[in-house]
């Protein structure tokens, strides 16, 4: 089975924190992202990656950033955390050219 | 006006009723179309994959394509309280930007017993 592991289930953070959020795919996928889920406005993307290093953004980067220095591992990064950036934070794993995206469990982050 | 726009719900059956969800677009552009199926602490799963317009039937769940309409249905059959959950749809353009969906804000059902 494709196995999308997402490092932190739940956090807690203070205004201003740094925050990293670990995101881990076994199935040597091409395609990794991260889309941050938030009651009545869905799924919306973040950041994208097709390939080692590289990185596109999405609909909504700004106080984001991202890496990924290796194949199954990419991070997504908060510079200065804000407290409308509280929200649940999923990252997705897909091969080239498919549709399907496999997604991890989640990561919810509390910004106080 | 978003792009996808999907019926809010939340949405209350019992046991054993038919159970439709809806979401329209207005980008001509999308070609791929799924529903994802996410039950509360979960992330999302896949749970119906359709390109053409017309019908596609897998065991109790239908989903239907209108491509003329730019609307987009799942059909539940002989709903079960195992079927509560959130249901996504979600679509994307293929080509290059294949892996790239847009997703409806989502459905919350919940099925009584």
């Amino acid at each position: 089975d494709v196995k999308v592991t997402q490092s932190s289930r739940y956090l807690v953070k203070r205004t201003g924190e740094k925050v990293f959020l670990e995101c881990v795919q076994d199935m040597d996928h091409e395609n990794m992202f991260w889309y941050r889920q938030d009651p009545g406005l869905g799924l919306r993307l973040i950041y994208f990656s097709y390939d080692v290093k590289m990185k596109e953004k999405g609909d909504i980067p700004e106080g984001y950033s991202v890496s990924r220095e290796k194949k199954e591992r990419f991070s997504l990064i908060l510079e200065s955390a804000s407290t409308n950036q509280t929200s649940m934070y999923l990252c997705a794993s897909s091969p080239r050219g498919a549709g399907e995206l496999f997604f991890g469990e989640g990561s919810r982050l509390t910004v106080l | 006006q978003k792009e996808v726009e999907q019926d809010p719900g939340p949405l209350s059956v019992p046991e054993g009723a038919i159970v439709s969800l809806n979401c329209t677009y207005s980008n001509s552009a999308f070609q791929y179309f799924m529903w994802y199926r996410q039950y509360s602490r979960k992330g999302p799963e896949l749970l119906m994959y359709t390109y053409s317009s017309g019908n596609k039937e897998d065991g109790r769940f239908t989903a239907q394509v209108d491509k003329s309409s730019k609307y987009i249905s799942l059909f539940i059959r002989d709903s079960q309280p195992s079927d509560s959950a959130t249901y996504l749809c979600a679509m994307s353009w293929g080509g290059t930007s294949y892996g790239k969906l847009t997703f409806g804000q989502g459905t919350i059902l919940t099925v009584h017993p």
